[in-house]
């Protein structure tokens, strides 16, 4: 067990609708990042928060937004879903921005978008 | 099953045997390595990293080398086990915070 907690574990939408994933990171951990697993592109840097404030985007559509609350945990909002958007989405944490930091990775949320 | 269905190279090898599994990576800059390890229906899973200033690192059956000139990062695997079997990433962390992941090798231990 990493530390990282992800919910819900699984997710079934249709086109069209939003949902919301939420991730608690590590106990003491400041840092969140969000990660996209999908069939055809492997695993795909989304969006990174240190202590609430966004410090780092990668390949984020417009449509995904994501924001880290006072308590640490994360919430990654995905509206108006298509079909591509079904993947695994994972949370992982870790404690520092240093460079030598590993990340700690949560089961994962699983969306499916029919 | 495979945890990502990209056409993984697959690696296959026999109980007790070593496994050694191969990452380019592509930015001369980065400056720290990790190996992850992914079961199907998990998360990846830290195993062994490496900063640049070294070339090797060992853990426990586990052993990382890094070849800076070409860009190469191996992960060898002592005595094969069958829950050894995953996919395993090498990425990779430049400048900022962000890994950068490889698309994975798919390990397979044959009884």
């Amino acid at each position: 067990d990493s530390g990282v907690t992800q919910t819900p574990k699984h997710l079934i939408t249709a086109t069209g609708q939003r949902v919301t994933l939420r991730c608690s990171p590590r106990s003491g951990d400041l840092s969140v990042y969000w990660y996209q697993q999908s069939l055809d592109q492997g695993l795909q840097f989304l969006i990174q928060y240190y202590n609430g404030e966004e410090r780092a985007k990668g390949n984020i559509l417009e449509r995904f937004s994501a924001q880290q609350f006072p308590d640490l945990h994360s919430e990654l909002n995905l509206s108006s879903l298509e079909l591509g958007d079904s993947a695994l989405y994972f949370c992982a944490s870790t404690g520092s921005l240093a460079t030598n930091e590993k990340l700690f990775f949560g089961s994962g949320t699983q969306l499916s978008v029919l | 099953g495979e945890s990502v269905g990209l056409h993984l190279p697959t690696l296959s090898v026999q109980e007790g045997d070593n496994s050694i599994i191969n990452c380019a990576y592509s930015n001369s800059a980065s400056d720290y390595f990790i190996w992850y390890k992914q079961e199907s229906g998990k998360g990846p899973q830290f195993i062994i990293d490496i900063r640049s200033n070294m070339d090797k690192r060992q853990g426990q059956r586990v052993t990382v080398l890094l070849n800076k000139t070409v860009k190469h990062l191996s992960l060898q695997i002592a005595a094969t086990q069958p829950g050894d079997s995953a996919v395993y990433f090498c990425a990779e962390k430049s400048g900022g915070n962000k890994l950068t992941f490889g698309t994975g090798t798919q390990l397979k231990v044959e009884l």
